[in-house]
């Protein structure tokens, strides 16, 4: 079964600093890999998404993503944050079901505050 | 616009009260999903339907039952059995039958239990 980890819970980054969201996940094979971000009090939005080809992946709203497959790490960077990036992100991790259900699991989020 | 709207945003219930969470959309999407999201937990799914008539049990079934007798709506009921209902409720679709499509997702439904 797959597994997903955010080691940050929170961060707090100056507005036009750079951004670094780590997320490691756990499963046997090639996995998808997902960042949706969650504006507070709101649904998630889909930031960008990994199953194979180039391993640094572009999104939406200045956002891309890096998977090591050694390090099992799918982590979000942005050059310059911007003060509405201040939101909830989650890494998810997902896998084609073999005897039942395809399967997306969620990571528990990572709280980015953006200060001026 | 097209999207997926919750309704109501905020919802209070008594305790010993089933209550019904609706989720509507108008994307054409097949598939459908009931999330249930508390604080440092991320999202664990409840429900998830891939066709119309037709749903799944997710990891934190119970307590909870749904029906899906059109493709554009998904109500999710919170029953008595539910031991600890208060959360923030998600619904989200995908356009053909795999969460591994974009997700899109409604603004939730905050329910307390009083």
């Amino acid at each position: 079964a797959q597994s997903v980890t955010q080691p940050d819970i929170h961060i707090t980054v100056s507005e036009g600093a750079s951004l670094e969201l780590r997320c490691n996940y756990s499963y046997g094979a090639t996995p998808y890999l997902f960042w949706y971000v969650q504006s507070p009090g709101q649904g998630l939005q889909l930031l960008l998404k990994y199953f194979s080809g180039d391993t640094l992946v572009q999104g939406i709203k200045g956002f891309e993503a890096e998977f090591k497959r050694s390090q099992s790490s799918f982590n979000l960077r942005k050059p310059s944050v911007h003060w509405s990036d201040a939101a909830e992100y989650f890494c998810a991790v997902g896998a084609v079901g073999k005897t039942s259900y395809d399967k997306v699991i969620f990571g528990p989020g990572t709280s980015l505050s953006v200060i001026p | 616009d097209g999207g997926i709207t919750q309704s109501p945003k905020y919802l209070f219930r008594k305790e010993g009260q089933n209550v019904t969470l609706s989720c509507e959309q108008n994307l054409n999407h097949d598939a459908m999903y009931w999330y249930r999201q508390d604080p440092g937990q991320g999202l664990r799914l409840i429900y998830y339907s891939q066709i119309v008539n037709d749903f799944q049990k997710g990891d934190i079934a119970e307590g909870y039952s749904v029906s899906r007798e059109k493709k554009e709506s998904f109500p999710l009921t919170v029953t008595s059995a539910q031991k600890n209902p208060t959360a923030f409720y998600l619904c989200a679709s995908s356009p053909r039958g795999s969460p591994l499509d974009e997700q899109f997702f409604g603004p939730g439904t905050r329910l307390t239990v009083l």
